[in-house]
Parts: C-alpha cells; structure tokens; sequence
C-alpha cells in the first residue's frame, strides 16, 4: 500500500556516469514532485509536473531531465554524474498544486557519486 | 517568491519540557503552512498544518500558532519524548494556484532523557 514509491533506494556511481531514478504514486495525485537534500538538510525543489506538464523547473543542470510519462509516474534521468550530485533525491506527489496542499514524499534516493 | 526562515536550526531540550520552533514568511498570499517531521535516514512527513483562517491548530502533544499581520508561525511540542527528536521542516505555500511549496532550513530536536 506504498503511497510513493522510487527505485532505486541506493546508488552509488563513478563520476561521468548516467542514471535514472523512478517514480511512481498510487494517490490518484495530479502533481509529482523532485525535491534534493544535501548534507545540510535543505529540502530544494527541483521540478514538478501537473498531469504530465512540467510546471516548475528550479535552476537546475540540464545534466538533470525529468520524464512524466503518465500522471502516476515521474522518472529523473542525470547525466555525466558529478561529485557534487551526491545527495537523497525525494520523489513526492500532492492532489493539486503544492503551495495548498499537502505534500506526500517517497523514501529517497540515496545517491553517491564518487 | 516565497522565502521561509526558521530558527532556531539545532534544539536540544530534556525530556518532558516543551519545544518550540519559529518560522517567518515573506509573501504575504501564502495561505497554508505545513510542518513535517524527518527522523534520521527516513522520508519528511507531515505532522500538522495550518491554513490561514485559523489562528492556532492542536493535535495532542503538537500545537502550531499564525500570526498573519506578523508573517510568523511557530510550532509547540510540549512534554517531549525521545521519540521527538528529529529534523523538522516549516513550509509556506499559496493557494490552489500555487504549485510550490517553499521549506524552512530545519531544526535539528534532540530530546535528553
């Protein structure tokens, strides 16, 4: 009864490297999210989509290229890994727009680039 | 946009005595005002919210308080208990339009026993 659920849960990759983390929801939400934490803590928003439309993309590294091939599913692709990628990527999901709603986050990802 | 601070970033408090964590925002449409909780090496979820047509929410030991003319809202754990302690996150959003959420920086609770 996972309500959000990414794949894998640990990644550990050499430096250049590609990767993909997947998402999926079973909330019936129509907005998915990618949320970064470094070391610090800080929860930074990356992207989000509204039925499969990206709607908010941070300043991020076009290294970095979200897919939504359907509302329930919100994949995150990185190329050419850096040292400095190394961070929990959360997955999340909420029923409409994030700003009034409550957020649901995934297990995280934790990536380690080295 | 949006810019939510919180302080203090690390609590330590004896178990039994109370918490309290302070979060300020800068845009004033911001109408919902979550709190989630992240204990070490799991997900951040949520413990409480707050819209902004009420000005204090309780749910046992956990309380959070709005001051909309200040642009402050603040979260109350009274008799805390190991199992407190944890990261927790303020946020600020705005309404059905608004699709971000911005967080606080967090704080860091460690309860002593």
């Amino acid at each position: 009864d996972t309500a959000v659920s990414q794949t894998p849960k640990y990644l550990v990759t050499q430096m250049g490297n590609d990767k993909s983390i997947k998402c999926e929801q079973n909330l019936g939400h129509d907005t998915m999210y990618w949320y970064k934490q470094d070391s610090k803590k800080f929860l930074k928003i990356m992207f989000s989509y509204n039925n499969k439309e990206l709607i908010i993309n941070e300043t991020v590294p076009n290294r970095f290229s979200p897919k939504s091939p359907d509302k329930a599913h919100l994949n995150l692709h990185i190329n050419s890994l850096e040292l400095g990628d190394s961070a929990v990527y959360f997955c999340a999901s909420s029923q409409m727009g994030g700003g009034g709603n409550t957020i649901y986050f995934g297990e995280g990802s934790w990536l380690t680039v080295v | 946009g949006e810019n939510v601070e919180q302080h203090p970033s690390t609590l330590s408090v004896q178990e039994g005595d109370s918490a309290v964590i302070k979060c300020t925002y800068s845009d004033s449409a911001s109408n919902y005002f979550p709190w989630y909780k992240q204990e070490l090496g799991k997900r951040p979820q949520l413990i409480i919210d707050i819209r902004s047509n009420v000005g204090e929410k309780k749910d046992q030991r956990i309380a959070v308080t709005l001051n909309k003319t200040a642009k402050h809202f603040s979260l109350h754990i009274t008799e805390t208990q190991p199992e407190d302690s944890a990261v927790y996150f303020c946020a600020a959003g705005g309404g059905y339009n608004d699709y971000k959420l911005s967080f606080g920086a967090g704080t860091t609770v460690t309860v002593r026993a």
